[in-house]
């Protein structure tokens, strides 16, 4: 079954709207979470990693004034797209890894994605 | 530079018709290469981590193997619901956690 839910699943709203989308890892804590984002066609790329208790690395090129990550708690990771606008329409998703060793190769375990349309 | 290139862009085969999807990778240095299958509009499914050259992992008509370049996922005998998008991952020893992912395998079989 599913170990890492996202919420929501679709949204659609206006430019200048500012959405936050929810990734919590269900049966685990989860000191480190990634937010990727998808276009059509195209693979994953990676936005930034959101760290516990501390400040979201962010990828270059990826404004972290425009998209806001906040991970509170083991379970929990949001990421707010702020005053969005058509561009930022795209495929968000966000991933875990189940174990917490800081170096980890074991797989990340990928949420269902969310579908942001802005018109 | 650490690259991953996923061949064919796209694929249709015959139920029952057998084949095989490549994932090229440079990287300085591999921890792991990971396979996943993604159905539109979903996130990707884990299927298999392979460490090390010539090791091999199987599910049900999949089959994972791995070289020092190269990664081959098999498809033997596929069927209809193995129609979805698959997508390589690697991660590299001097990059922390982060995962590098190919554009993707759009499968799809045919009854």
């Amino acid at each position: 079954g599913a170990v890492v839910s996202q919420h929501p699943s679709r949204v659609i709203c206006k430019s200048g709207t500012s959405v936050k989308i929810e990734c919590r890892s269900l049966d685990f804590q989860a000191t480190t979470m990634f937010w990727y984002r998808q276009f059509p066609k195209q693979s994953l790329m990676l936005m930034a990693t959101s760290n516990e208790g501390s400040k979201a690395t962010y990828e270059q090129g990826v404004e972290k004034d425009k998209f806001l990550i906040n991970h509170a708690s083991l379970t929990l990771s949001t990421l707010t797209v702020t005053s969005a606008h058509p561009e930022d329409s795209s495929f968000y998703i966000c991933s875990a890894h189940r174990d917490r060793t800081p170096l980890s190769n074991q797989p990340q375990h990928f949420g269902d994605g969310t579908r942001l349309s802005i018109l | 530079e650490d690259q991953v290139t996923q061949s064919p862009e796209a694929l249709r085969l015959q139920e029952g018709e057998s084949s095989s999807l490549n994932c090229s990778y440079t990287v300085s240095g591999l921890r792991g290469l990971f396979w996943y299958r993604q159905d539109p509009g979903k996130g990707p499914e884990f299927l298999f981590t392979l460490y090390s050259a010539g090791e091999e992992k199987e599910k049900e008509r999949l089959k994972a193997t791995l070289t020092k370049k190269e990664s081959f996922l098999h498809i033997t005998a596929p069927k209809p619901e193995d129609s979805a998008t698959y997508l390589c991952a690697v991660q590299a020893r001097d990059t922390g956690n982060q995962f590098y992912f190919g554009t993707g395998t759009s499968l799809t079989v045919i009854p």
